[in-house]
């Protein structure tokens, strides 16, 4: 079945370093999302990217889709104690509201200050 | 005002017994999920709804019961509990799976 992986699995970072995770899917997505999850929190909405070699920025948060619409990134530029969480990538399979949102195993950010 | 509400935060419970978490949304989503996030936080999709008729029914042992009373609400019921159904149970909701979804805050269940 279709799968989502997501590299490195855990990143500790000194505050004001940068991050990148980086998403992989074996096969051909239509969307690419991306959450966050706060330690003891729940997953949120961060961004959505649908174009073949999309780039959106969020502050310093930076998300690219692949030109085959196969893997993404996120990179964080000077990272904060507050960019401390796990980030996730997803991708739909399926299409309208039958399908379902397959995650990748998130990326662990640790920030020391 | 709460987007998606689960109840209860926390559900501590012996094995063997039957518990229920239940979850709400005000946001007029069409589509609500069950997913289950192990201890290695990695999300898996349980069940999914569509306007109270259910779409997806990953393979989840049949213990596992959701109920779609109306489109806002999806509850799960699971009988005879298990140590292995100890886990962060999170309900989610959105337009479709082309569209973000918004969760609620979890379920963290132990089972003792």
């Amino acid at each position: 079945g279709q799968q989502v992986m997501q590299i490195p699995q855990y990143q500790h970072v000194q505050e004001g370093e940068d991050f990148t995770t980086y998403c992989n899917s074996s096969t051909t997505l239509s969307n690419i999302q991306w959450y966050k999850q706060r330690p003891g929190g729940h997953p949120v909405f961060l961004i959505q990217l649908v174009k073949s070699g999309e780039v959106k920025k969020q502050k310093r948060l930076t998300f690219q889709f692949g030109e085959a619409k196969k893997n993404s990134s996120l990179h964080i530029t000077a990272t904060q104690t507050t960019d401390v969480g796990t980030y996730f990538c997803a991708g739909p399979t399926g299409s309208g509201n039958t399908g379902k949102l397959i995650f990748g195993q998130g990326t662990t950010l640790q920030v020391k200050p | 005002d709460t987007a998606v509400s689960q109840t209860p935060k926390y559900l501590v419970t012996q094995m063997g017994n039957d518990k229920s978490i239940k979850c709400e949304q005000n946001l007029g989503h069409d589509t609500m999920y069950w997913y289950k996030q192990d201890s290695k936080k990695f999300l898996k999709i349980m069940f999914s709804y569509n306007n109270k008729e259910l779409i997806i029914n990953e393979t989840v042992p049949n213990r596992f019961s959701p109920k779609s009373p109306d489109k806002a609400h999806l509850n799960l019921h699971i009988n005879s509990l298990e140590l292995g159904d100890s886990a962060v149970y999170f309900c989610a909701s959105s337009r479709g799976q082309s569209y973000g979804y918004t969760f609620g805050s979890g379920t963290r269940l132990t089972v003792v």
